[in-house]
C-alpha cells in the first residue's frame, strides 16, 4: 500500500496567516491527491481533488499543489472557521486508499 | 441537498455482529461507487470498504476482510455495511462516502454524519 506521510502534524496560526501543509506519498501518485477538512465531531470535507482542483463550494483561498511525491495544501488569510484538521488522501492506487495522518490547525 | 444518513450504531461485545445503513438523498444513489471509512476514536480516516454502482464490485481493506460484507439496495437507495466478529479496534465513527466522479474507491465528496460503533464487553 502508498504510504502518506504531512508535515507538520500540528500548527498554530493567527486569522489572517497564510498557511503550508506539506503531504508526501512513499511513492509516485502523479497527482491524484485530495484534500480534506475535519472540524471536531464533523465529518470530512473534500476541499480539494486531483492535487490542485477546488472542489465546487469551496473558498478560494484554498489552494493546492504538486505532483509526484510532494504536494502542498494553502490556505491564503486563514479565517476562524478554518480552523480544523486537514488530511491529504492518495487515489492513485487503489484500494486501499490512503490517507495522511493529519495535520490540525489551531488558533495561536 | 445531497445527503447521507447512516444508522445501525451502537454497542456490541467482541464477536458480535451489527449492521449498518446508509440512506442517501437527492442524487441518482445507483449511478455513483460508495465507499464506507471509519475513524478510531482521536485517530485519522481509515477506508474501511467500497463498492461499484451497480453493486457488483466489492473492495475491502485488510483489516476486515472476511469479516465486513458491503451492499447496497439501489432501489431503496440505501448503503449497508455488515459486520461480524466485531473486535475491539473496531471501535469507531463509521462514515457513508459517495464517490465524487465515476470511480470507485477513489474521491469522496459527500458524507454522511457518522455512526458510532464501540466494541466492548
Amino acid at each position: 500500500d502508498i504510504q502518506m506521510t504531512q508535515s507538520p502534524s500540528s500548527l498554530s496560526a493567527s486569522v489572517g496567516d497564510r498557511v503550508t501543509i506539506t503531504c508526501r506519498a512513499s511513492q509516485s501518485i502523479s497527482r491524484y491527491l485530495n484534500w480534506y477538512q475535519q472540524k471536531p465531531g464533523k465529518a470530512p470535507k473534500l476541499l480539494i481533488y486531483a492535487a490542485s482542483s477546488l472542489q465546487s463550494g469551496v473558498p478560494s483561498r484554498f489552494s493546492g499543489s504538486g505532483s509526484g511525491t510532494d504536494f502542498t495544501l494553502t490556505i491564503n488569510s486563514l479565517q476562524p472557521e478554518d480552523f480544523a484538521t486537514y488530511y491529504c488522501q492518495q487515489s492513485y492506487r487503489t484500494p486501499p486508499v490512503t490517507f495522511g495522518p493529519g495535520t490540525k490547525v489551531d488558533i495561536k | 441537498e445531497v445527503q447521507l444518513l447512516e444508522s445501525g450504531g451502537g454497542l456490541v461485545q467482541p464477536g458480535g455482529s451489527l449492521r449498518l445503513s446508509c440512506a442517501a438523498s437527492e442524487f441518482t444513489f445507483s449511478t455513483y461507487a460508495m465507499n464506507w471509512v471509519r475513524q478510531a476514536p482521536g485517530k485519522g480516516l481509515e477506508w474501511v470498504s467500497g463498492i461499484s454502482d451497480g453493486g457488483d464490485s466489492t473492495y475491502y481493506a485488510d483489516s476486515v476482510k472476511g469479516r465486513f460484507t458491503i451492499s447496497r439496495d439501489n432501489s431503496k437507495n440505501t448503503l449497508y455495511l455488515q459486520m461480524i466478529s466485531l473486535r475491539a479496534e473496531d471501535t469507531a465513527v463509521y462514515y457513508c462516502a459517495k464517490e465524487r466522479a465515476a470511480g470507485v474507491v477513489d474521491t469522496f465528496d459527500i458524507w454522511g454524519q457518522g455512526t458510532m460503533v464501540t466494541v466492548s464487553s
